[in-house]
């Protein structure tokens, strides 16, 4: 079955404390992003990948990072987290080179940072 | 400056009934629009693409319109049931990713 996973689903922490949320794809998608929704603003994109080793920024990226070592998977790292980074994260990959251009979502990740 | 807006108040409408939910766009030229839907705590799913020089598409139940004139989509679902109850999403493609807007909450009533 073609999915997108994320883990954790849940994540309780507190300030400061370094966590690493996974993703992972197995369609063979070229290209992968990590999204943040909150009431009010909609979903919005932290960063991207076009490829392996190919990242780049989203509309909010700073409190991020992201590595993409291996096609299937991209990490989504916070390396000290605030509270202002609670939030539902989603995960998400396509294949731009069909044309397509559908994003195939994660099931979400719901981070509370204390 | 660029905006994707749809209405953000819920649009409640009795089962039978066609749902017609809008989204209007600023400053952007997108090669196509999408349209999700989104249940309470789910990632969104993919329902239509529609490209820049198509004015329809249609899949079952839902139709999407793209008037680059207006800038403007218009996403209908027709023969509308209590199921179709949730938020729908459009989101554009610009440049190199999907921009997408805030939403519609949708609630079918019996």
């Amino acid at each position: 079955e073609a999915q997108v996973t994320q883990n954790p689903r849940y994540l309780i922490t507190v300030t400061g404390k370094k966590l690493t949320v996974t993703c992972s794809q197995n369609m063979n998608h070229e290209y992968m992003s990590w999204y943040r929704q909150d009431p009010g603003l909609g979903l919005r994109q932290i960063y991207y990948s076009m490829n392996v080793e190919v990242t780049d920024k989203g509309d909010v990226p700073e409190g991020y990072k992201v590595s993409r070592k291996e096609k299937r998977n991209f990490p989504l790292i916070l390396e000290s987290p605030s509270p202002n980074q609670t939030s539902l994260y989603f995960c998400a990959s396509s294949s731009w080179g069909t044309g397509a251009g559908q994003e195939y979502f994660g099931p979400g990740t719901r981070l509370t940072v204390t | 400056s660029q905006k994707i807006e749809q209405n953000s108040e819920a649009l409640n409408i009795q089962e039978g009934k066609t749902a017609t939910l809008t989204c209007n766009y600023t400053n952007y030229s997108p090669a196509y629009l999408q349209w999700y839907r989104q249940d309470p705590g789910r990632g969104p799913v993919f329902l239509l693409l529609i490209r820049e020089n198509e004015k329809e598409k249609r899949k079952e139940r839902l139709k999407v319109t793209f008037d680059t004139t207006l800038k403007q989509s218009l996403f209908h679902i027709t023969a509308s049931q209590p199921a179709d109850s949730a938020t729908y999403l459009c989101a554009l493609f610009n440049t190199d990713k999907l921009i997408f807007g805030t939403g519609t909450r949708l609630q079918v009533f019996p």
